[in-house]
């Protein structure tokens, strides 16, 4: 089976602009979550989708923005870009809603890294 | 103060040597506790979770301590490939989400 799938895997952009992210979960995960990782640091949460509703949020400005789509893919959007946005950007899937608790694991994808210039 | 905290290393060890890694959270609410695995400039992977009766998968063992709101790991017969970083992960109840500490370097030295 497939794991969680990621695209682009590198990106340069300059300040400003916009970028949008994309990710697949693995095969029967409803749940998409992104976080940041910058270097030297543990990933940061950013948000959680399931069932194409927004179930968290974590600390970043509404310059940050997603979705989930009916086949439980998701879109990460970033607008007015910062040279403090470069970081790698990761999806991580997971089960959610069904009650055990390996629903809670979250399987990372391989992340894109996005470069502002 | 930080949610999770490590020590960040590095933990310079020999090949076969048994080292262990600690963490401590800061939310006594928190319910569900991992470690993950990041080899440099890859995506975290799940290592094992983290049970209140600790748990043992090969050579890793997992513990938790809910009173002192500490987690441990502990690798024995360390090889090569085992060098990485060790990212100590916690879920709060209600929270989906996950708080990653900032990760223990290891090397496993020839």
């Amino acid at each position: 089976d497939a794991g969680v799938t990621q695209s682009p895997t590198h990106l340069i952009k300059t300040r400003g602009q916009h970028v949008t992210l994309r990710c697949s979960p693995i095969s029967g995960h409803k749940s998409v979550s992104w976080y940041q990782q910058v270097l030297g640091q543990g990933p940061q949460f950013i948000f959680q989708y399931y069932e194409k509703e927004e179930r968290g949020r974590g600390n970043f400005p509404d310059r940050f923005s997603a979705r989930q789509f009916p086949n439980y893919s998701s879109e990460l959007n970033v607008n007015a870009l910062l040279l403090g946005d470069s970081a790698l950007y990761l999806c991580a899937s997971s089960l959610e809603g069904s009650g055990s608790g390996l629903s809670y694991e979250q399987y990372f994808g391989p992340g894109t890294r996005l470069t502002v210039t | 103060r930080k949610e999770v905290e490590q020590d960040p290393g590095p933990f310079n060890v020999p090949e076969g040597a048994t080292v262990a890694f600690n963490c401590t959270y800061s939310n006594s609410a928190s319910q569900s506790f991992f470690w993950y695995r990041q080899d440099c400039r890859k995506e975290p992977k799940l290592l094992m979770s983290v049970y209140s009766s600790g748990n043992e998968d090969g050579r890793f063992t997992a513990q938790l301590n809910r009173a002192s709101q500490y987690i441990s790991l502990l690798i024995r017969d360390s090889k090569l490939s085992d060098s990485a970083t060790y990212l100590c992960v916690v879920r709060g109840t209600g929270r989906r989400a996950l708080t990653f500490g900032s990760g223990t370097r290891l090397q496993v030295q020839p």
